[in-house]
């Protein structure tokens, strides 16, 4: 079956810690995305890639990083630097990059800081 | 600049009851609008899209919406509703370029017995 795959599915960090969260796609698609989901404040855009060995930064970027060394896969590192980094996060991708393409969503990482 | 507002962020029907959920755009260019729904601790799965094709976009799982320019609104319904339809649902506009999704706060929907 075809779709996106996050890992894991719960994700405790050390206050200091920098943590990867995986996010993988065999739906062939071109762009992929991050976003951050907090409650009651909707999805919020931390980065995006519209081709491999690019990505640009969303509206939250800052304490996080991505890199897109293959099509299949969009990993994010939240660091050290974010502050408030407990949230649930979502990866998503679409067939293009530009306007108007459906993403598809990925089941999420619950990344919690004791 | 590409925005999305949700009027209510709970709503409580009955089941078999009307569902509408209300969402309101701004947006510089033609925009491209889609409703997504999300069951607790998971993903978000594609409702319904508008593309300008046709102003009532029909979905899945029964829900429709209808895009009016007048009132820049793309509200959500469904004609009865189910107990599963128990469920958050987000409105979101596409951005001007990138291709990002631009989301409102989000609506959660409750069905009564």
């Amino acid at each position: 079956d075809g779709g996106i795959t996050q890992s894991p599915k719960y994700l405790f960090r050390k206050e200091g810690q920098n943590v990867t969260l995986s996010c993988e796609q065999n739906l062939n698609h071109d762009a992929m995305y991050w976003y951050r989901q907090d409650p009651g404040q909707g999805l919020r855009l931390i980065y995006y890639s519209q081709i491999v060995n690019d990505f640009q930064k969303g509206d939250i970027a800052e304490g996080y990083s991505v890199s897109r060394e293959k099509k299949e896969s969009f990993p994010l590192t939240v660091t050290s630097a974010q502050k408030n980094p407990t949230a649930f996060y979502l990866c998503a991708s679409s067939r293009l990059a530009g306007v108007g393409n459906e993403q598809f969503f990925g089941p999420g990482t619950r990344l919690t800081v004791l | 600049a590409q925005s999305v507002t949700q009027l209510g962020s709970h709503v409580s029907v009955s089941e078999g009851a009307l569902v509408l959920l209300r969402c309101n755009y701004s947006s510089s260019v033609p925009p491209y609008l889609f409703w997504y729904v999300q069951y607790p601790n998971q993903g978000l799965q594609l409702l319904l899209k508008y593309t300008s094709a046709a102003t009532l976009v029909k979905g899945i799982n029964g829900f429709e919406a209808e895009f009016k320019k007048s009132e820049t609104s793309f509200h959500l319904t469904k004609p009865s509703a189910h107990m599963s339809d128990a469920a958050e649902y987000f409105c979101a506009v596409s951005g001007a370029s990138q291709g990002n999704l631009i989301f409102g706060k989000g609506t959660k929907l409750s069905v009564k017995p």
